[in-house]
């Protein structure tokens, strides 16, 4: 059975730092890896990841994928308050297979 | 088209009675899925659709669930005799793939969902 494994699951920083969220996975036919925002509604899409090595970057958030060890990192530099939310990561193809999730939280 | 919309966006049901969510896709997606998702964890796929076809259907989808999507445009979910174990918060999504074996990648664009709790 597929399996995704996110850590930590609680994360609390100060606005201004830098964080890193880990995905590590099992699946047996790997297609592809997505990292998903969720605040208190729909999970918004950040990235979708399908090749090792290259990351992926919007503005202060990027993402990379290590197929070879099975996992992948979301880092968020420069943290701002609005950075608060629940970040998903998922593997799949037809369907996905989601994480637990890791709460992050910026205070001020 | 403004996204994936579901209704009702909260409902609070008794023990035993049935209830039934639907939802609208983006209009040009044809594949729909629904997840559900628990406090504190991630969704868990329940079904999904291609079309008007069901493709895949989870083992925690229980004989007391079914989905439909008849036209191959909105669907419904429908759990009858609730349980409190059926507490969650149901989510729709959808995508466009091409060909029923798609072997590429496919980001789902998810609903606000529907918050369901059995008392």
């Amino acid at each position: 059975e597929d399996k995704v494994v996110q850590s930590p699951l609680s994360l609390v920083v100060h606005e201004g730092d830098t964080v890193t969220l880990n995905c590590s996975y099992e699946v047996t036919n790997f297609r592809s890896l997505l990292w998903y925002k969720q605040e208190k509604k729909a999970p918004t899409f950040l990235f979708m990841l399908t090749s090792s090595g290259i990351e992926k970057k919007s503005g202060r958030l990027s993402s990379i994928l290590d197929k070879k060890e099975l996992f992948s990192i979301l880092n968020i530099t420069a943290t701002q308050t609005g950075d608060s939310a629940v970040y998903l990561c998922a593997v799949g193809a037809q369907k996905l297979v989601f994480g637990q999730g890791t709460r992050l939280t910026i205070n001020p | 088209d403004t996204g994936v919309s579901q209704d009702p966006r909260h409902k609070i049901t008794k023990r035993g009675q049935n209830v039934t969510f639907r939802c609208d896709p983006i209009s040009e997606h044809n594949r729909l899925y629904w997840y559900r998702q628990t406090l504190g964890q991630g969704p868990e796929f329940l079904t999904y659709f291609q079309n008007e076809a069901q493709l895949e259907k989870s083992r925690l989808l229980s004989d007391r669930f079914s989905a439909e999507r008849p036209k191959g445009s909105f669907s419904t979910l429908e759990i009858q005799r609730t349980e409190q174990g059926d507490s969650a918060m149901y989510l729709c999504a959808s995508s466009y793939t091409s060909g029923r074996t798609n072997s590429g990648a496919n980001v789902l664009t998810f609903g606000a969902g529907s918050r369901l709790t059995v008392l």
